[in-house]
């Protein structure tokens, strides 16, 4: 069964530094997503991405973050400057146009010290 | 802002038990959906839900759109040890690129 896959698994890095989450969506698979939990909370919307370009983002995804498809079928999310807050569990998702299936990736664990 | 009450927080029952738990919102969403989440892991989906009324099921899962299109509820028959988990209510709206609005989870224990 096709799925969603990301790496790494878990990354640990400094305050201050660069982080770039990869994702690969499911191939025939047209939007994707970028959600992320903070341990013991809910799943949180970061930002939806369309026909290369972002459609949605929340008030989370701030200056900070950028998201990008650098070929056919990689999606990135970018932490430009992290901070100690951006600790959390990143979950990549992609769907096809049909509303509502998403189909999430097993995540990827970012801890900033 | 956009939020999901889903209750209740956390449940602990006994393995054959049926289990009930339920969204609600103070706005309109046009669809809904369950999703399940094992520790360490991602959430996977369990059911969508797209029309106002609807009642679906996935083997013992039955979920429900509510008529207002405000609240859902998802039930789980006989539950057995590998229900264990968070399980996750979301609703989305058009327009929005896609975007779900999850609620709180509810953490279910089953014991054997």
């Amino acid at each position: 069964e096709p799925e969603v896959t990301q790496t790494p698994s878990h990354q640990v890095t400094q305050m201050g530094q660069e982080v770039i989450l990869r994702c690969v969506p499911i191939s025939n698979h047209l939007y994707f997503y970028w959600y992320r939990q903070i341990l013991g909370q809910k799943v949180e919307f970061l930002v939806s991405f369309y026909n290369n370009e972002i459609s949605e983002k929340s008030e989370i995804f701030d200056d900070q973050f950028s998201v990008e498809r650098p070929d056919g079928s990689n999606f990135t999310l970018k932490i430009r400057s992290t901070k100690l807050e951006d600790s959390a569990m990143y979950f990549c998702a992609s769907s096809e146009p049909k509303p509502g299936e998403l189909f999430f990736g097993e995540g990827s664990r970012l801890t900033v010290l | 802002g956009q939020q999901l009450n889903q209750s209740p927080q956390s449940m602990f029952i006994q393995e054959g038990e049926d289990v009930s738990m339920n969204c609600t919102s103070s706005s309109i969403f046009n669809t809904w959906l369950w999703y399940k989440q094992d520790p360490g892991e991602g959430p996977v989906l369990l059911i969508a839900l797209y029309k106002a009324g609807e009642l679906t099921s996935n083997g013992r899962l039955t979920a429900q759109f509510g008529i207002t299109r405000k609240d859902s509820f998802l039930n789980i028959s006989a539950s057995i040890p590998s229900d264990v988990g968070i399980y996750f209510c979301a609703g989305q709206r058009y327009n929005q690129g896609g975007k779900l609005i999850f609620g709180q989870g509810t953490e279910l224990s089953v014991k054997p």
